[in-house]
């Protein structure tokens, strides 16, 4: 059965630093999506994307925050400097239309 | 915002037992689904319950829709100990976008 991936699936990075994550939606899905989970929190959304463009994103995704799909497999997360309260579980998922939406094991990423 | 709500936060239940967790929403909605989380883990899909079923099952769950009640229940029928982990319901928005709740706990006991 295909799955969504996701790369590194743990990043130890410094305050301040830029991170990207990585994601690999599953090939025929048209809408795809990061959420985050902070430790013992609800999984939280980020941002949706689709036809090559954001089409919502949540008060959380604030400039330091982008996505790309700089190709047509790979859905990345930028987060430009990062914060102590960004470290979190970080989730892609995806969905063809209207159905399941399929979610990929998560980056942890821990911000020191 | 469109929120799933689960009910009970935890549950502890023996081998072998049924668990029921239900989950109430504020909006009106396309479809509803359920997802377990194992401890630090991924979320694993379960099941989509759409706005207009009532009732679905797969395997040993089984899934209720009362839209008049902004409500669903998910069932673990013949629970095992490998059952254990946090199950989240979730409700669609605008572009499929997902809505969790906080998720109920479940531990079965051996």
């Amino acid at each position: 059965e295909p799955e969504v991936t996701q790369t590194p699936s743990h990043q130890v990075t410094q305050m301040g630093q830029e991170v990207i994550l990585r994601c690999v939606p599953i090939s025929n899905h048209l809408y795809f999506y990061w959420y985050r989970q902070i430790l013992g929190q609800k999984v939280e959304f980020l941002v949706s994307f689709y036809n090559n463009e954001i089409s919502e994103k949540s008060e959380i995704f604030d400039d330091q925050f982008s996505v790309e799909r700089p190709d047509g497999s790979n859905f990345t997360l930028k987060i430009r400097s990062t914060k102590l309260e960004d470290s979190a579980m970080y989730f892609c998922a995806s969905v063809r239309m209207g159905d399941t939406q399929y979610f990929g094991p998560g980056t942890r990423l821990t911000v020191l | 915002s469109q929120q799933g709500e689960e009910d009970p936060q935890a549950l502890s239940i023996q081998e072998g037992e049924n668990a029921t967790m239900n989950c109430s929403y504020k909006t009106s909605i396309n479809n509803l689904q359920w997802y377990r989380q194992n401890s630090g883990r991924g979320l694993v899909h379960l099941i989509l319950i759409r706005s207009n079923e009532r009732e679905k099952h797969s395997g040993r769950l089984r899934v209720t829709l009362d839209t008049s009640k902004k409500s669903s229940s998910l069932l673990i029928t013949a629970s095992r100990a490998a059952d254990t982990a946090s199950y989240f319901c979730a409700t669609d928005e605008s572009d499929y976008k997902l809505s969790f709740g906080a998720g109920t706990t479940v531990t079965v006991r051996a």
